[in-house]
């Protein structure tokens, strides 16, 4: 089944930069790749959702590419604000369910 | 739209009693409905699919006797964890897809803190 890596360590950048976040898998590529936000005590809020045959999409400031070939997708949050500090969860379907890497913690210092 | 709630948001119980969780689409027919664990720091662990009127289907290592899924009509699932222990204090998190109106996406509840003591 698929291992999905994201990285483990915090990410902290100063405000109106932009964060870019990486989900590695592992094995086939998956029909779609979500990305969803959760805060400390609730649950994931859906962000983004991009197909196998699409290479990028965006929503306001946000940002997602699909490398199929590189089995990789990224995050990417322009301008960003201390309001967007999170954890940000990558998310592939396998079988009609999804398969949650770990979260990368995002923190934007004012 | 696609509004997901969860109740209760916490509940702390005594070791060896059974507390059930409830999961409802607001909004919206969910025709199936999935529960999730998640302890700290760690991804979420997908545990059972529910589909309105069928069985659960659990994942491999969730124990189908001990937690109970129901799933009775198309706007609501219940989880109820039979006889809790310590080591079953985490947060649960249910999610509801309802198939052809929000395609391919899963909506997710506030979650529930169980703590057992």
């Amino acid at each position: 089944s698929q291992k999905i890596e994201q990285n483990s360590e915090a990410l902290n950048i100063q405000e109106g930069k932009t964060a870019t976040l990486t989900c590695n898998y592992t094995n086939y590529s998956p029909a779609y790749l979500q990305w969803y936000r959760q805060d400390p005590g609730r649950g994931p809020v859906f962000l983004l959702l991009i197909r196998e045959n699409e290479k990028e999409k965006r929503k306001e400031r946000l940002k997602v590419t699909f490398d199929t070939t590189l089995k990789q997708s990224l995050f990417h949050i322009t301008a960003s604000q201390p309001a967007d500090s999170a954890t940000y969860l990558c998310a592939l379907e396998e079988g009609g369910k999804l398969i949650f890497g770990q979260g990368t913690e995002l923190s934007v210092k004012p | 739209g696609a509004v997901v709630s969860q109740h209760p948001s916490r509940v702390i119980c005594k070791s060896g009693t059974s507390v059930k969780i409830e999961c409802r689409s607001l909004d919206f027919q969910a025709t199936t409905m999935f529960w999730y664990r998640q302890f700290p720091k760690q991804s979420l662990m997908l545990m059972a699919t529910s589909n309105e009127g069928s069985k659960a289907t659990y994942e491999q290592g969730v124990e189908k006797d001990k937690f109970l899924i129901n799933h009775a009509s198309l706007t609501l699932s219940t989880l109820t964890v039979t006889s809790a222990h310590p080591e079953d204090s985490s947060f649960y998190i249910c999610s509801a897809y309802s198939g052809g109106l929000f395609t391919d996406t899963q909506y997710f509840g506030p979650g529930t803190r169980l703590t057992v003591l």
